[in-house]
């Protein structure tokens, strides 16, 4: 159980188009979804705290316009990075919380972005 | 602010060696512990987690970790080490309330020698 998923698992864009990347919580209901950032050989990074039906809510820096975050169902979050730069390259993590075990978050496996 | 201090970067072992890895949070509150393990280009997985009770905990693939409050630590251990175990390991806390944020330390790549 608890298992969440992320499409695509790896993704080459150039520089200027947009790319969605998918976080799906596969057995279980997850109101809540956090979208990391990571650099090679860093820590995770939160970008943003993303809630079903709302607004998502980002950490300082995080240009809302730029990584945008929708959470339209109880098992879906996405995130579009918009206009993508090469600075924009990086290992995207997501990770659900579940609605009834809500100190526990499940990771997926990331979505490695390359932007040419 | 809340941090989490894991102070050793790299760390090797040797294979059937014992293990302790490091990890110190600030936190005002009582925080919620974890430790996650993450392969060459995975996500995480957890390894365990603490909330309260017990100050000694499980987790899987032989892992446990304490909990002491006195020294704002929750270090890693595990008895003897696998090959298989070679990953970079990240303490996180999580705030309590709100969406219980975590913060994560930043990580100690453990290598295995045979």
């Amino acid at each position: 159980g608890a298992v969440v998923s992320q499409h695509p698992s790896w993704v080459i864009c150039k520089s200027g188009t947009s790319v969605k990347i998918e976080c799906r919580s596969l057995d279980f209901q997850a109101t809540t979804m956090f979208w990391y950032r990571q650099f090679p050989k860093q820590s995770l990074m939160l970008m943003a705290t993303s809630n079903e039906g709302s607004k998502a809510t980002y950490e300082q820096g995080v240009e809302k316009d730029k990584f945008l975050i929708n959470h339209a169902s109880l098992t879906l979050s996405t995130l579009t990075v918009t206009s993508a730069h090469p600075e924009d390259s990086s290992f995207y993590i997501c990770s659900a919380r579940d609605t009834y075990l809500q100190e526990t978050q499940y990771f997926g496996p990331g979505t490695r972005l390359l932007v040419l | 602010a809340q941090s989490v201090t894991q102070p050793d970067i790299h760390i090797t072992v040797s294979e059937g060696a014992s293990l302790e890895l490091r990890c110190n949070y600030s936190y005002g509150a009582t925080p919620y512990l974890f430790w996650y393990v993450q392969s060459p280009g995975q996500g995480l997985q957890l390894l365990l987690k603490y909330f309260s009770g017990d100050t000694l905990v499980q987790g899987i693939k032989g892992f446990e970790a304490e909990f002491k409050r006195s020294q704002s630590s929750f270090n890693l251990r595990k008895p003897s080490v696998h090959w298989s175990d070679a990953a970079e390991y990240f303490c996180a806390v999580g705030l309590s309330g709100g969406y219980n944020k975590l913060i994560f330390g930043a990580g100690t790549r453990l290598a295995v020698h045979p």
